[in-house]
């Protein structure tokens, strides 16, 4: 595996469903990131996590409660959401400290809640 | 705080045509400006970064030259093809020091055969 990887790909749910989305970064970086992608907003970031500390949390709901067991993994795991929690769930990685602020980005888990 | 503007899509175009699609941006610091593209059903890629003010920033025949007196970073392409068809993201790197990303709220191209 290479880059960043999400699992699943796709996922449907019920509003009184728990589940889990995985982020996976084979980069060797230290900061990853949890971004929502809607039609009504195109790109929100939701969480930071640099060195497995989270630095940023937007406002997010508490439904949704990400987890980083260690620089390389990253979760968000989702309870009791709202159809409008429906969209694309991205996952990144970037290196801090190295004045390089790229950040790498998965291929997104496709969510929808029902 | 920082923030980024890009035009309003959607752009559609011809074949060969010429793109411009343009980005300003507010920033109290000197960040860093990227591009990024989103292929359909995939995640965002880099396209291009500058780092500093004049710096030009190129790849797969797209150019952008960072511009500190008009806060500026145009992407520009001189002949499109069909596959360039994306959503194109400006960004710029938090000028408060934070690790992270200010994006623009993207412009979805189509380019027609």
């Amino acid at each position: 595996e290479t880059g960043v990887t999400q699992t699943p790909r796709h996922l449907v749910m019920g509003m009184t469903n728990k589940k889990s989305l995985k982020c996976e970064q084979h980069l060797g970086h230290n900061a990853m990131y949890w971004y929502k992608q809607s039609a009504k907003k195109p790109l929100e970031l939701m969480f930071v996590y640099n060195f497995k500390e989270q630095t940023e949390n937007n406002s997010v709901p508490s439904r949704f409660s990400p987890e980083c067991p260690n620089s390389s993994h990253l979760f968000l795991h989702l309870h009791t959401l709202q159809p409008e929690d429906s969209a694309l769930y991205l996952c990144a990685s970037s290196q801090v400290g190295t004045g390089d602020y790229e950040q790498y980005f998965g291929p997104g888990t496709r969510l929808t809640v029902t | 705080g920082d923030s980024v503007t890009q035009m309003e899509g959607p752009v559609t175009l011809s074949e060969e045509a010429c793109l411009t699609i343009n980005c300003t941006y507010t920033a109290t610091g000197y960040p860093s400006l990227f591009w990024y593209v989103q292929y359909p059903g995939e995640g965002l890629q880099l396209l291009l970064k500058a780092t500093k003010a004049d710096d030009k920033g190129s790849n797969k025949g797209f150019e952008a030259t960072y511009r500190k007196e008009t806060t500026s970073f145009h992407l520009e392409k001189g002949s499109v093809q069909v596959s360039d068809s994306a959503v194109y993201f400006c960004a710029l790197s938090d000028s408060q020091g934070a690790q992270k990303l200010v994006f623009g709220q993207g412009t979805r191209l189509t380019i027609n055969p």
